[in-house]
Formats: structure tokens, sequence, C-alpha cells
């Protein structure tokens, strides 16, 4: 166990709504990045938050955004869903932001969109 | 652009085998690389982390090795188990943007392990 805790587990959605997604740090991490899984591929990078504010982004649109809060807690979210969005979202708590600090992943949340 | 590739894509072995699993990397500046375990479904477990500075790193049955100017990691996993059996993923960190550094990970697609009993 990671500590690292994600909710919903599974959610279902239609084209075209939005939908939030939420992740509980490790106590102490302050930075927490964004992954997205489609079915048979490695994750890719959406983006990380450092104390609150966005520190990278990966080749996302900007309907996809975050949210980091000062309790440890982060939030994805993405407006006008596309099928394409069906994934696992992966999201990640490090100490620091630095290179050097290993990423401890939460369970994630299946996202399937119809 | 860094670019990560596992070989082979698939792996089936009869339990007791020794095995290797590689990756490749396109982009030699890395600041530390990763290995994974992923179950059917689930998140990411971590077995390993080599920092740039380090040659390879031992965790148990698992040995990771990391070649930073030829751009390669290989895991090796002694004595397989039939618990051995998940996606094996290999993950290189670091990146620069207009001069912020920040920890992102460039994962490969993974290697798909099967050990039968």
């Amino acid at each position: 166990e990671t500590g690292v805790t994600q909710s919903p587990t599974h959610l279902i959605k239609t084209r075209g709504q939005q939908v939030t997604l939420r992740c509980s740090s490790q106590s102490g991490h302050n930075t927490v990045s964004w992954y997205q899984q489609a079915l048979g591929q490695g994750p890719q990078f959406i983006f990380q938050y450092y104390r609150e504010e966005e520190n990278g982004r990966g080749n996302f649109p900007p309907r996809f955004s975050g949210l980091q809060f000062p309790n440890y807690s982060s939030e994805l979210n993405v407006n006008a869903l596309e099928l394409d969005d069906s994934a696992l979202y992966l999201c990640a708590s490090s100490l620091d932001r630095g290179q050097t600090y290993e990423q401890y992943f939460g369970p994630g949340t299946r996202l399937t969109v119809t | 652009k860094q670019e990560v590739t596992q070989i082979p894509a698939a792996l089936s072995v009869p339990e007791g085998e020794n095995l290797v699993l590689n990756c490749s990397f396109t982009d030699s500046a890395i600041y530390n690389l990763q290995w994974f375990r992923q179950d059917p479904g689930k998140g990411l477990t971590s077995l390993l982390l080599i920092q740039s500075s380090q040659r390879e790193q031992t965790s148990g049955r698992l040995n990771a090795s990391l070649d930073k100017s030829s751009g390669r990691s290989t895991l090796y996993i002694a004595a397989s188990q039939p618990g051995d059996s998940a996606t094996y993923l290999c993950a290189v960190g670091g990146a620069n943007a207009g001069g912020t550094s920040y920890g992102k990970l460039t994962f490969g697609q993974g290697t798909i392990l099967t050990v039968h009993p």
C-alpha cells in the first residue's frame, strides 16, 4: 500500500459531460501528478501540481484541468468528455517536485465514456 | 522527445525460469528509471528505482540495471513464480521545461509476463 487513495473506483459518463476525479496524497507530499492509461498502453503524463500550482503539463488539451488543496487532496477535471477519454486515470504523489523524488501511485479510477 | 520501448511485448515462461525484461530510451539525459508491476485493472506497484548515478538495484529476486550511455535498462527476475504474472512497466524520470524542472515519468508500453506452473 502506498498511502495514495483515489475515488471513485469506477465511473461511467456520457460524451459531452464533465467529470471530477479525486486523489488523496501521502501525508507530507507536496507534489501530485496525474496520468492517463488507455487500455494496453503505458500511462501518459497529464500534468503535475506543486504547492497548489500547475508545475508541468503533457500533451493534453485545456479541457483537462486540475486543482491541488493544502490538505494533500487533489482533483482532475475533464470537460466535454470524448469517447477517447475512456481510460484508467492514475495519480501519483511525491515528497517534492524534483526529478529524483520517487512517485507513489494510487489504485486508479476507471472512466468509461459512452 | 523521450521515447521508451519495452521488449518483448509479451513473455510466457514455465515456473522456475530466470528471465530478463528489456527497456530502452532515446534520451540518455534522465534523472532516474523506475520499474513497476501492474496487475490487471489495478494501479502501479513500484518495484525498483534507480537514480541516474547508480548502475543497479536489487530487491529479493529482482535486479534492475541501468546503462545511461546506451539508453538501456534490464529487469532480471530469478526463479520466476506464477504470482509474478503481471504487466511490467519501465518509466524514465525527469523533464525540464522553460527552466522549471519537474518529475515527469515517461512510460514504455509494458511487457505482459505469464508464468505457468
